[in-house]
């Protein structure tokens, strides 16, 4: 079946530093791919899409493009603030059993100290 | 506002005492999925409805019930609650099936003893 691979966290960054959370999926077919955040106490609200090869989603300052030929999607930011604390959850979107089904990943944490 | 309303936000309760946590959504959405959170496990689907009186197993229902009556309410049952469902339950709903964003409830964290 379907799965999704995120780097373990929690990920701890000082503010204003660069942000990368690795992302890799197994999929038949060609699955659109996200990313979801969690803040705390909250429930999760999509981030970013992208629902082709090739294809960078992007929202906020974050950043992630599909790349089919690595099936990954790793999300970037170029500069972190301590409101980015949260957990971060890549999905995708596949025909699993015969039906569109999301899978998500096991979620990162980023801590960002100031 | 477009939301998804969970209640009760926190619940501890006793093994075999039976609990419902109620979901409602005012977005007149198709599809409704209930999951839950476990460290290490992300989120892992429950069951999901596409529409009223139409509900299916996701990855893990044993020990769960599911009724869509209406288009905008899917209440989660536990008939006999057991400590290894203790976990964080998220509500969502989308305009139907594979669609995004699902929109999610704030959460329940249902402690059982």
């Amino acid at each position: 079946g379907d799965s999704v691979t995120q780097m373990e966290g929690p990920v701890t960054l000082s503010e204003e530093a660069f942000l990368t959370i690795n992302c890799t999926y197994t999929a038949t077919g060609y699955p659109s791919l996200f990313w979801y955040v969690q803040y705390p106490g909250e429930g999760l609200q999509l981030l970013l899409k992208a629902t082709k090869a090739d294809d960078k989603g992007s929202n906020k300052g974050f950043e992630a493009t599909y790349r089919k030929e690595t099936t990954s999607f790793h999300l970037e930011k170029g500069s972190v603030q301590v409101s980015d604390s949260a957990v971060y959850f890549c999905a995708l979107i596949g025909w699993g059993g015969g039906y569109q089904k999301v899978t998500f990943g096991t979620g990162t944490k980023l801590q960002v100290i100031p | 506002e477009a939301q998804v309303t969970q209640n009760p936000r926190y619940l501890i309760t006793v093994t075999g005492k039976k609990l419902t946590v109620t979901c409602s959504q005012n977005m007149n959405h198709e599809y409704m999925s209930w999951y839950r959170q476990d460290p290490g496990l992300g989120l892992r689907q429950i069951y999901y409805s596409m529409n009223v009186e139409v509900t299916d197993k996701g990855d893990v229902p044993e020990g769960y019930k599911v009724s869509r009556k209406e288009k905008r309410n899917f209440p989660l049952i536990l008939e006999s609650p057991s400590p290894n469902q203790t976990s964080l339950y998220f509500c969502a709903s989308s305009l139907r099936q594979g669609a995004q964003p699902q929109h999610f409830g704030d959460g329940t964290r249902l402690s059982i003893l």
